[in-house]
């Protein structure tokens, strides 16, 4: 299985919502990431989880919260979030170590922010 | 201040011609750099990667170089196809304590029939 599979695919949501994104592998990667994409950019990384600990938070507002419940699961919390906010949220995950390994990407979640 | 730039926003060619997409950096030092391809509404796609120490990659119909010293990468795919038309994206993978991988600004490429 070289899939990531992420839920829900959509999500519309007002700014006073507390919702999550959900992200799963099973190819057995040591690393996860979180990314926002918006239209016509290229992903911008927010978080990074090596070995299930959080180790790049690239300065991410509160208002998003990650987390990593075991090896295979990635959850992206959110809450009061802007409108601003909307755009294309992209999980990966990848070997880990220090190889530089490829990313495997889901499908993304649509967050729109009403 | 550091930036990776792709040659241009949009790239429209032949089919059968050779792309060639360019990936510039400034203030890096990356110990990898990968090129990934996206389909619109999708997640982007792994094609090829090459290490700091490598000049050139193949894969089929791809190639990638690698310039250190120019901080630059080439992408060239061969006998393009409109089924090659996509995003590209270059990405840096740099180092330190943990992998971050930071992507280009990406290049749209339209090959026409």
């Amino acid at each position: 299985d070289t899939e990531v599979t992420q839920t829900p695919k959509h999500l519309v949501m007002g700014m006073t919502n507390k919702k999550s994104l959900k992200c799963e592998q099973h190819m057995g990667h040591r690393a996860m990431y979180w990314y926002k994409q918006k239209a016509k950019k290229p992903p911008e990384l927010m978080f990074v989880y090596s070995y299930e600990k959080l180790s790049i938070n690239e300065s991410v507002p509160s208002r998003f919260s990650p987390e990593c419940p075991n090896s295979s699961l990635l959850n992206l919390h959110l809450h009061a979030l802007q409108p601003e906010d909307s755009a294309l949220y992209l999980c990966a995950s990848s070997q880990g170590g220090d190889r530089g390994n490829e990313q495997f990407f889901g499908p993304g979640t649509r967050l729109t922010v009403l | 201040s550091q930036k990776i730039e792709q040659n241009s926003e949009a790239l429209n060619i032949q089919e059968g011609k050779t792309a060639t997409l360019t990936c510039n950096y400034t203030n890096y030092s990356p110990a990898y750099l990968q090129w990934y391809r996206q389909d619109p509404g999708r997640g982007p796609v792994f094609l090829l990667l090459i290490r700091e120490n490598e000049k050139e990659k193949r894969k089929e119909r791809l190639k990638v170089t690698f310039d250190t010293t120019l901080k630059q990468s080439l992408f060239h795919i061969t006998a393009s196809q409109p089924a090659d038309s996509a995003t590209y994206l270059c990405a840096l993978v740099s180092v330190s304590g943990t992998y971050k991988y930071i992507f280009g600004t990406g290049t749209r490429l339209k090959v026409l029939a």
